[in-house]
């Protein structure tokens, strides 16, 4: 079956700094990679998508690669500030018959990030 | 837009006892998921609705477990008689398209 395996936490970071969290996938097909977060307090939220081979997501100076050949989904961000911290999941949505998305997703265990002043 | 309204947002109960979680997703979101979210986990996909009917309860533990969505809008989800290691956060999201968009979560402890 599919799943997703992230880097274990937690992640400390002083602000400015680079930040890196590794995703990796295993899926049949061609699954759709997602990274959601999760601020204190808040329900999870949608950071950014890839759909295919190649394809970078970005957003809020984040972004991440679909890479298949290494089945991963790093997510990066040149410069952490201390409101990026928050708990942050990889995910995949599995594709149906006939390539139609039935929407279902699978989600790593969740890396804590702390970013300090 | 309103987003996905999930009541109660807290709920304690005894073991072998009965609860209750509503969900109202996005209007016109024809799909409706249910997650569990244990404490240092993902999310885990329980249950997948198209309007109302069901597509995906594989992950659902049956004998515990029911969910319905009987008029393809807002749906509840049951536990009956729950057990220690169903305390967790129940996470509702709908979707119209790729993308699912989450309610902020109902956090059940079971004593």
């Amino acid at each position: 079956g599919n799943s997703v395996t992230q880097m274990e936490g937690p992640v400390t970071l002083s602000e400015e700094a680079f930040l890196t969290i590794n995703c990796t996938y295993t899926a049949t097909g061609y699954p759709s990679l997602f990274w959601y977060v999760q601020y204190p307090g808040e329900g999870l939220q949608l950071l950014l998508k890839a759909t295919k081979a190649d394809d970078k997501g970005s957003n809020k100076g984040f972004e991440a690669t679909y890479r298949k050949e290494t089945t991963s989904f790093h997510l990066e961000k040149g410069s952490v500030q201390v409101s990026d911290s928050a708990v942050y999941f990889c995910a995949l949505s599995d594709q149906g018959a006939g390539g139609t998305s039935y929407g279902k997703l699978t989600f790593g265990q969740g890396t804590i990030l702390t970013v300090h002043p | 837009e309103a987003g996905v309204a999930q009541s109660p947002r807290y709920k304690i109960i005894e073991k072998r006892q009965s609860v209750a979680f509503w969900c109202n997703p996005i209007s016109g979101h024809a799909t409706l998921y249910w997650y569990q979210q244990i404490l240092g986990q993902g999310p885990k996909l329980l249950i997948q609705f198209q309007n109302n009917g069901v597509v995906d309860d594989s992950q659902l533990p049956k004998d515990r477990f029911s969910a319905e969505r009987l008029k393809g809008v807002d749906s509840t989800l049951k536990i009956q008689p729950a057990k220690l290691e169903d305390s967790a956060v129940y996470l509702c999201a709908s979707s119209l398209g790729t993308e699912q968009f989450f309610g902020p979560g109902t956090r059940l402890t079971v004593l």
